[in-house]
């Protein structure tokens, strides 16, 4: 059964910094492109960021490219996302959600999704 | 503003059929990229309803189907239960941005 377990969500300042993980099981992690979807409260989804299967290509939204680096350990089979500089905007649920095409160098659909890690950004 | 436009909502019946639309244009939809289809439950994380415009994941129910023409895609579900009452996005790529575009999200209600 493919599993995503996201975390590393909580309550910082504008400015700082945080690190998100995606730990996934039940299916060979490194042969799936990975990326990173936010829901700001009360509204829709947008995607933030995704990653090759091999972790040599990665792409970014505008809104968050420069400040956050998505990255992949396909020996731990972990997913992370480093967001720098956070501002109040970046408030949301992350959920991590695993590619359905298999090693696509580019992002395609997401047909598995973790539960969502909440990111509130506020002094 | 989205990149791709839906209706923030519809409504219909039970056992009746709704559409729920998606406009793109030629850097995404209208560029033959596949249009995605997620429902999302309140509460609950995005699920995967319809994928590559007309395919439908194990498990999906056929009441669900997807289809796509020029710079815009469809949602329809037939026979509408309590349990379709959600949003739903439509996803797809786009080569301007190069990245993913979502829809904004269309409130499905059962009256």
């Amino acid at each position: 059964e493919v599993q995503l377990l996201d975390s590393g969500g909580g309550l910082v300042q504008p400015g700082e910094s945080l690190r998100l993980s995606c730990a996934a099981s039940g299916f060979t992690f490194s042969n799936y492109a990975m990326c990173w979807v936010r829901q700001a409260p009360g509204k829709g989804l947008e995607w933030v960021s995704a990653i090759s299967y091999s972790g040599a290509s990665t792409y970014y939204a505008d809104s968050v490219k420069g400040r956050f680096t998505i990255s992949r350990d396909n020996s731990k089979n972990t997913l992370y996302l480093q967001m720098n500089s956070l501002r109040a905007e970046d408030t949301a649920v992350y959920y991590c959600a695993k590619d359905g095409t298999y090693r696509s160098s580019w992002p395609n659909y997401f047909d598995y999704w973790a539960q969502g890690t909440l990111v509130t950004v506020s002094s | 503003q989205s990149v791709l436009t839906q209706p923030p909502s519809v409504s219909g019946a039970p056992g009746q059929r709704v559409t729920i639309s998606c406009t793109g244009s030629s850097s995404n939809i209208g560029a033959n990229y596949d249009v995605h289809w997620y429902q999302q439950l309140p509460g609950t994380a995005p699920k995967l309803l319809i994928y590559g415009n007309n395919n439908r994941p194990s498990g999906v129910p056929d009441r669900y189907s997807g289809s796509k023409s020029g710079t815009s895609a469809s949602l329809a579900i037939t026979g509408l239960q309590a349990e379709d009452e959600a949003d739903y996005y439509c996803q797809s790529y786009d080569s301007s941005l190069s990245g993913v575009v979502f829809g904004g999200g269309t409130k499905l209600t059962v009256l």
